[in-house]
């Protein structure tokens, strides 16, 4: 079976460093996609990793080792209103999205 | 530019209702998708379109239907509403043109099924 896992919940300090990871195992792999969802919103698009190596947006960083199954957001200078759930996709040979359930995470002044 | 929309925002519905969500996009985007998202599960595809006339089945297709008549609307009907079809549900949209193909998603319908 195709299987995404995250952690469930993280909690951080402001203005500090987090690393949330993301272990898959899915029938073919054509891409693999990090979305942030704040309570009670819709998932909105952070980034986005086919090759591997780390992809560099700002204050967010995604990692892909394909060869391991396995991905990581980086989140530098944590600011309150990073609190959210973040959740990793992976694009399967059918092209469509598998869903991990999604990591909260729990700013702390 | 609105991108996407649904409606309603919420709805509660005796069992055994028909329901149809709606979902518009004006992103002029050829595929479109319907996920239902409960509490400690990923988000699970119900139906998608990869272009208008055309639908396929997702993870979680029973008790689904849709239908994609043109580019910009997909809605989602549930003939006849039962409990566990409680949840939130989300339409999607994505060029389908690129290698990324991000999907970008609507505001959400809450659901709630007595």
């Amino acid at each position: 079976g195709q299987n995404i896992d995250q952690p469930t919940e993280m909690t951080a300090t402001e203005g500090a460093i987090v690393q949330i990871n993301c272990t898959y195992q899915t029938s073919g792999f054509n891409g693999l996609f990090w979305y942030q969802q704040h309570a009670g919103e819709a998932p909105t698009f952070l980034s986005y990793n086919v090759l591997d190596g780390l992809e560099e947006k700002g204050r967010f960083s995604s990692f892909l080792s394909r060869s391991k199954g396995y991905s990581y957001l980086l989140l530098k200078e944590l600011q309150m209103k990073d609190s959210a759930s973040y959740l990793c996709a992976v694009r399967d040979s059918n092209y469509q999205l598998i869903w991990g359930a999604g990591t909260k995470l729990i700013i702390k002044p | 530019i609105a991108g996407i929309t649904q409606a309603p925002t919420s709805q509660i519905l005796a069992a055994g209702r028909r329901m149809t969500l709606r979902c518009t996009q004006d992103m002029r985007h050829n595929a479109m998708y319907w996920y239902r998202q409960d509490l400690g599960l990923g988000l699970r595809l119900i139906h998608y379109s990869n272009t208008a006339g055309t639908t396929g089945k997702g993870e979680v297709p029973d008790g689904y239907s849709v239908s994609r008549a043109n580019t910009d609307d997909f809605p989602l009907t549930l003939a006849s509403a039962v409990p566990s079809q409680t949840s939130v549900y989300f339409c999607a949209s994505s060029a389908g043109t690129s290698d990324t193909d991000t999907q970008y998603f609507g505001p959400g319908t809450r659901l709630t099924v007595l």
